[in-house]
């Protein structure tokens, strides 16, 4: 199965900083189809994941754009510019090129 | 409006069975592969299983093949996951999602298997 190592894995800013967080596959995420297939989420305290970012950097419809995404192959860095108090919560990136599909284990954005 | 509404969650004794339901709506349910994926307390997310948009293909985490079942019925826009033989490992909420992208949720239904 494709392993996703997600760091750092708790992350304390302040607002208005600006942090990464960055996922590395154990295996290239290009599909044959020549789409890689890297999403972010973000689980806020008692609720669902939501989606913030799909195939690597494109915003989810709604996401604000302080939030971003980059990378290829096997390394993938999700960017916010500027947390905000809502940011708060635990990221994870998912990987659906290879089944399985797999989550990281999670970064947890707190306050500072 | 796309919604995702679990169902049939709750306490269960080891050994024991519990079919999960995922009510779709706000999308052509047909045309869209969806999974389950678990969380147990305080950890991360788990993909249990996913389906393919007519049920011809499925998959399984190791730790699932043989007890637990996905499926669907497209004419009722709703998936299911029954659960076989459940330990106290499969305690969790499940959430049902859309497969590709898991860009929509449900709220989840929590699961305990606990004598």
């Amino acid at each position: 199965d494709v392993v996703l190592t997600q760091t750092p894995p708790t992350l304390s800013a302040t607002i208005g900083q600006s942090v990464s967080i960055s996922c590395r596959s154990s295996q290239s995420l290009l599909h044959s189809n020549g789409n890689t297939y890297l999403n972010w989420l973000l689980q806020r305290p008692g609720q669902p994941p939501q989606l913030l970012i799909y195939l690597v950097s494109r915003l989810e419809s709604g996401v604000p754009n302080r939030f971003s995404g980059s990378g290829s192959g096997t390394d993938f860095t999700l960017k916010i510019s500027g947390v905000e108090a809502e940011d708060l919560g635990v990221y994870y990136c998912v990987q659906s090129t290879h089944a399985p599909y797999t989550f990281g284990a999670g970064t947890k954005l707190e306050l500072k | 409006e796309v919604q995702l509404v679990e169902s049939g969650g709750g306490l269960v004794q080891p050994g024991r069975s519990m079919k999960l339901s995922c009510a779709a709506s706000g999308f052509t349910f047909s045309n869209y592969g969806m999974a389950w994926v678990r969380q147990a307390p305080t950890k991360g997310l788990e993909w249990v299983a996913t389906i393919s948009y007519d049920g011809s293909s499925t998959y399984y985490r190791d730790s699932v093949k043989g007890r637990f079942t996905i499926s669907r019925d497209n004419a009722k826009s709703t998936l299911y996951l029954q659960m076989n033989s459940l330990r106290s490992e499969d305690t969790a909420t499940y959430y049902c999602t859309r497969a590709s992208g898991v860009d929509y949720w449900g709220q989840g239904v929590m699961v305990t298997v606990s004598s």
